[in-house]
């Protein structure tokens, strides 16, 4: 069955430090991938996507993710967190545009 | 407006019930999605538009839950008599062309 897993329900990080959320994938083939945050209050943000070509995706507020075929992996990652990234992060994958699998949400908490 | 809207943004029934949430969709976006979000199931896709056709509509749990787009705009996702189970945070979606890249704030459903 096709399926998105995060690993990590909660992650707590210092303001300043690298941020790494995990996100593994099962599909027959090459999924469409993405993250999303939802931030307290606000809806769900698109904050990358990847679909073929370059394995290192760049997105907005200073996020990228790395695509590893080998390892089933698209994880996010951030060189310095800020207080304002403390929310919800959703993994996603489908082979259409239109039906996403997401995954159960990494909480990210960031303490000054 | 600027971003995807739905209305109602709270919605109280009793089982049984019809209900509607209507959505509207980022002036000239042609794609729209209705997704969900429950604390037990996560993000679960529902139905996809492409402008006022779906070609997926796999997702709807039941033959309860319809949608329709009018107009290649504004669309209604219509749950006839609820159940408890229906209880959930209903989310739409609009885009370009390609994966949902916008969420409206949600309409958050309580059957009671």
């Amino acid at each position: 069955a096709q399926s998105v897993t995060q690993p990590d329900i909660h992650i707590t990080v210092s303001e300043g430090a690298s941020l790494e959320l995990r996100c593994n994938y099962s599909y027959g083939a090459t999924p469409y991938l993405f993250w999303y945050v939802q931030s307290p209050g606000q809806g769900l943000q698109l904050l990358l996507k990847y679909f073929s070509g370059d394995t290192l995706v760049q997105g907005i507020k200073g996020f990228e993710a790395e695509f590893k075929r080998s390892q089933s992996s698209f994880n996010l990652r951030k060189p310095s967190v800020h207080w304002s990234d403390a929310a919800e992060y959703f993994c996603a994958g489908g082979t259409s545009y239109g039906k996403l699998t997401f995954g159960q949400g990494t909480i990210l908490t960031v303490h000054p | 407006g600027a971003g995807v809207s739905q209305s109602p943004s709270n919605k109280v029934t009793e089982k049984g019930k019809d209900v509607e949430l209507r959505c509207d969709p980022i002036s000239g976006h042609t794609a729209l999605y209705w997704y969900r979000q429950s604390l037990g199931q996560g993000l679960e896709f529902l139905i996809y538009f492409q402008g006022n056709s779906a070609p997926d509509k796999s997702g709807l749990p039941s033959d309860r839950f319809s949608a329709e787009r009018t107009g290649g705009s504004v669309s209604t996702l219509t749950i006839q008599r609820t159940q408890q189970e229906d209880s959930a945070v209903y989310l739409c979606a609009s885009s370009l062309e390609d994966a949902p890249g916008y969420f409206g704030p949600g309409t958050r459903l309580t059957v009671l």
